[in-house]
């Protein structure tokens, strides 16, 4: 049972490149999520998919797209990559709302050069 | 903006005290709550959650919910070093999402 699995751990970008980062659930959770955290800042939400076919802005949503490829798979990209992007990335899913909290994923740490 | 805040800490308990962590949060139609536990470089977890006011009990945690203050805490008792970690509050928003508090680190000192 893998959970809520990313992809990739670590990346390195440079300065306006693009990248996609991927995430993948099999709790047939219907919510998805993707957060940053930066130091002194806690979890911020940067969209959100309430459930397959739907996606919304959440806090930070600048710079970022998003996708939800079908139920299981939500990914995250970065068109062109800022150094203010450098962050730690988590995704998570949730069913139903949010009643019974997050299942995060083991993140992707993102640096931007 | 609806908010949840922590204090950062870090708090400093010896070894077999009780670690009290607190939590408010702005949005009174708050109906879920939540604390995680996070080790550093590691993903939050999920350790506690509440829903009505007064205590949970959970092994060594106990979540407590007062609503009309609007606050949440988190105590754990005799606190072991493996509890040394960050731990985040956090609070539904009307189903869809949760807000994240900043977190509160804790240290166990042996």
């Amino acid at each position: 049972n893998a959970g809520v699995t990313q992809t990739p751990k670590f990346q390195v970008l440079k300065t306006g490149q693009s990248m996609t980062l991927q995430c993948a659930q099999d709790m047939n959770h219907n919510s998805m999520y993707w957060y940053r955290q930066d130091p002194g800042m806690g979890l911020r939400l940067i969209y959100y998919s309430a459930s397959e076919g739907t996606t919304d802005k959440g806090e930070v949503p600048n710079g970022y797209n998003v996708s939800r490829l079908n139920k299981r798979e939500f990914s995250l990209r970065l068109e062109s990559a800022a150094p203010s992007q450098t962050s730690v990335y988590f995704c998570a899913s949730s069913d139903p709302g949010t009643a019974y909290g997050y299942t995060f994923g083991s993140g992707t740490r993102l640096t931007v050069v | 903006q609806k908010e949840v805040e922590q204090n950062s800490g870090p708090l400093s308990v010896p070894e077999g005290a009780i670690a009290s962590l607190n939590c408010t949060y702005s949005d009174r139609v708050s109906q879920s709550f939540f604390w995680y536990r996070q080790y550093s470089g590691k993903s939050p977890e999920l350790i506690m959650s509440i829903y009505s006011n007064g205590d949970k009990e959970d092994g060594r945690f106990t979540a407590q919910l007062n609503k009309a203050s609007q606050y949440v805490s988190l105590l754990i008792r005799d606190s072991q070093p493996s509890d040394s970690a960050t731990y985040l509050c956090a609070v539904d928003n009307a189903g869809n999402m949760l807000t994240f508090g900043g977190g509160t680190r804790l240290m166990v000192k042996p």
